[in-house]
């Protein structure tokens, strides 16, 4: 089955500056791959996702690429405010296939 | 409200209960997805309503878990004789179809003493 990996498990990165977070997974079927924000004793927020049809999609200062040749994906926060910090998530989803594979997840911290 | 809810937000109760755990989903989506999530991990998948039926209940551990959405909205995730190793946070989530984008509740906290 699918196999989502996800690095790096922590990220500090200073105020404004760019974060970058990558994901692998393991299943060429997979064809939709979704980021999500988790904040302390909340439920995870969908906050840009892609599939496997379009390479790059952007939303303000988040944005997504994919590459299905290397089977990766990454998530790039530019303009990093303390607001960012939280825990991110990558998942995948596989044609045919409801449930979304998890990534461990990256601690982003945000330094002032 | 107009996001998924769960209740209660949090359970403590002690080893050989039964539980039950609700999800009100977003109104008018007809996928229902449940998760667990275990401290420092992602989610893992429970089960998949497509409206009122189990479309895939893969993820269950064992037949102590089991789940219902008898009307078609909201779910009941009902576990017996909880075990410690059950402690973890539930996750419901809801899209508008399938293969929409899913959207979660706050979870519940279970914890078995």
């Amino acid at each position: 089955g699918e196999n989502v990996e996800q690095h790096p498990s922590t990220l500090s990165v200073q105020e404004g500056d760019s974060a970058v977070i990558k994901c692998t997974y393991s299943d060429s079927a997979s064809n939709y791959f979704p980021w999500y924000k988790q904040e302390l004793g909340k439920g995870p927020q969908l906050i840009i996702d892609i599939r496997s049809n379009v390479g790059e999609k952007k939303d303000q200062r988040i944005a997504v690429t994919l590459n299905k040749t290397a089977k990766h994906f990454s998530l790039h926060i530019t303009e990093t405010q303390p607001e960012d910090s939280a825990v991110y998530f990558c998942a995948a989803r596989s044609s045919g296939n409801y449930q979304l594979i998890w990534g461990a997840g990256t601690k982003l911290i945000i330094k002032p | 409200g107009a996001g998924v809810s769960q209740t209660p937000s949090n359970k403590v109760t002690e080893k050989g209960k039964y539980v039950e755990l609700r999800c009100d989903p977003i109104s008018g989506h007809t996928a229902l997805y449940w998760y667990r999530q275990s401290l420092g991990q992602g989610p893992e998948f429970l089960i998949y309503f497509q409206g009122t039926g189990a479309a895939d209940d893969s993820g269950l551990p064992n037949d102590r878990f089991f789940a219902v959405r008898p009307e078609g909205s909201v779910s009941t995730l009902k576990i017996q004789r909880t075990e410690r190793g059950d402690s973890a946070v539930y996750l419901c989530a809801s899209s508008l179809e399938a293969n929409q984008p899913q959207h979660f509740g706050d979870g519940t906290r279970l914890s078995i003493l």
